[in-house]
């Protein structure tokens, strides 16, 4: 099982509604996450990061966690043709002192049509 | 501020030839990272470093070796290029809080032939 999977999409959605991204993972001990978004042929930034159960939002986004079902999602609401790109969830790696070490998802395309 | 330089942004190497991507950052980051991202895929961690004068594996060091002389720089040595080797390469670095907040250089593109 991979330690962190997405959705694998690609996923279109129209310009004003909301884009549902979403993400598991293998390891229970994880106790942060991290959504960043990555244009084509760009590198890819951090946009959203949790800690805690529940939700955080940060302007039209909104990062959810539940980690009994070890489940992270990213809601992108009044989605925008600037949105489309693609999405990498991120956590830890398993095991030990991270030192910063990340395990990505494979990503998920998003597409926002006018 | 130019945060993390990644040179050179591309290049095409023959099987069997060697080269060193390098990296710099400027914003006195302890923590240092190389990932490769092959097309449709997230991102790898090949090594990373902790400070100057350590460096561990990741998860697919094989055919790469680092080093980290100084905070500013780690440069990734491609040695006996392999078509396997054809990837986009990302260096990284964190200041140790949050460890999730990883600043990216630019990418290199490589290819090989």
């Amino acid at each position: 099982q991979k330690e962190v999977e997405q959705n694998s999409g690609p996923l279109s959605v129209p310009e004003g509604a909301i884009a549902s991204l979403n993400c598991t993972y293998s390891d229970r001990g994880s106790q942060s996450f991290f959504w960043y978004r990555q244009y084509s042929g760009k590198s890819p930034e951090l946009i959203m990061s949790i800690y805690s159960n529940g939700d955080k939002e940060d302007g039209r986004f909104t990062a959810q966690l539940n980690k009994a079902s070890q489940y992270v999602s990213l809601l992108i609401r009044d989605s925008q043709p600037s949105d489309s790109a693609t999405y990498l969830c991120a956590a830890p790696g398993a095991g030990g002192t991270s030192y910063g070490k990340l395990t990505f998802g494979q990503g998920t395309i998003l597409t926002v049509h006018p | 501020n130019a945060g993390v330089t990644q040179t050179p942004k591309f290049r095409i190497l023959k099987i069997g030839q060697s080269m060193t991507l390098q990296c710099t950052q400027d914003m006195n980051h302890n923590y240092m990272y190389w990932y490769r991202q092959d097309p449709g895929m997230g991102l790898k961690l090949i090594y990373y470093s902790v400070g100057a004068g350590i460096t561990d594996k990741g998860e697919v060091p094989n055919g790469y070796n680092v080093s980290r002389s100084t905070t500013e720089d780690f440069p990734l040595r491609l040695e006996l290029a392999a078509p396997s080797q054809t990837s986009v390469y990302f260096c990284a670095s964190n200041m140790g809080l949050p460890l999730g907040e990883l600043f990216f250089g630019e990418g290199s593109r490589l290819t090989v032939l």
